[in-house]
């Protein structure tokens, strides 16, 4: 059964640019989520899509927004893009979306803002 | 807002030591303790989840214990080895309604043979 994947896996954008992060999920999950890993603030949660519906949302700005699709991949976005949006952006899949559901990670998007 | 504490922030031991790493998390409208390890340039990989307290869980030389009522959890590794070397990160999930999980800073653990 093939893993969580992410493309792409490394970035470079400029301020002010947006961008689009890819996740697809183990086959048969219907649970994903997003997550920012910088050096200062660890890993923080910012959405989780379930049944293309979000069904939870951290504490980000509005820039930042994502979609699911009926097979279940999902796209994360960032518009207007800002230094301190430099960060490792993880998304993890579970199959039916409970809190004791084991979630699993995929490798990750390194997006560099210069 | 939750915080979710992990200590020690890093630990250097010899191969063979046993060793062990603590996870602190607010106890109210607790629903679920995540174990994750995290080597460099890999996925974080699930170890173990926990509801119960007092649940304990194994696999292989690593297992966990919870107490859900005073808010912490203990990760043992036992006769570490180099390949143990990686961070090991916890988070707590308090929120019945789907997947929201807070993390720890995570226990960076390296192991010298």
């Amino acid at each position: 059964k093939a893993g969580v994947t992410q493309t792409p896996r490394y970035l470079i954008k400029t301020r002010g640019q947006q961008v689009t992060l890819s996740c697809s999920p183990i086959s048969g999950h219907r649970s994903v989520s997003w997550y920012q890993q910088t050096p200062g603030q660890g890993l923080q949660f910012l959405f989780e899509y379930f049944s293309e519906t979000q069904r939870n949302k951290g504490n980000f700005p509005g820039r930042f927004s994502g979609r699911q699709f009926s097979n279940s991949r999902s796209e994360m976005n960032v518009s207007t893009l800002e230094l301190g949006d430099s960060a490792l952006y993880l998304c993890a899949s579970s199959s039916g979306g409970a809190g004791t559901d084991t979630q699993y990670f995929g490798p990750g998007t390194r997006l560099t803002v210069l | 807002i939750l915080n979710v504490e992990q200590s020690p922030q890093s630990l250097h031991v010899q191969e063979g030591d046993s060793t062990n790493f603590t996870c602190s998390f607010p106890s109210s409208n607790f629903y679920a303790l995540h174990w994750y390890r995290w080597e460099t340039a890999k996925s974080p990989e699930a170890l173990f989840v926990m509801t119960l307290n007092g649940d304990e869980k194994k696999k292989g030389r690593i297992s966990a214990t919870l107490n859900t009522k005073e808010g912490y959890s203990y990760l043992y590794i036992k006769g570490s080895q180099p390949e143990d070397s990686a961070t090991y990160l916890c988070a707590s999930e308090n929120n019945n309604a789907g997947n929201m999980l807070t993390f720890g800073g995570g226990t960076r653990l390296m192991v010298k043979p």
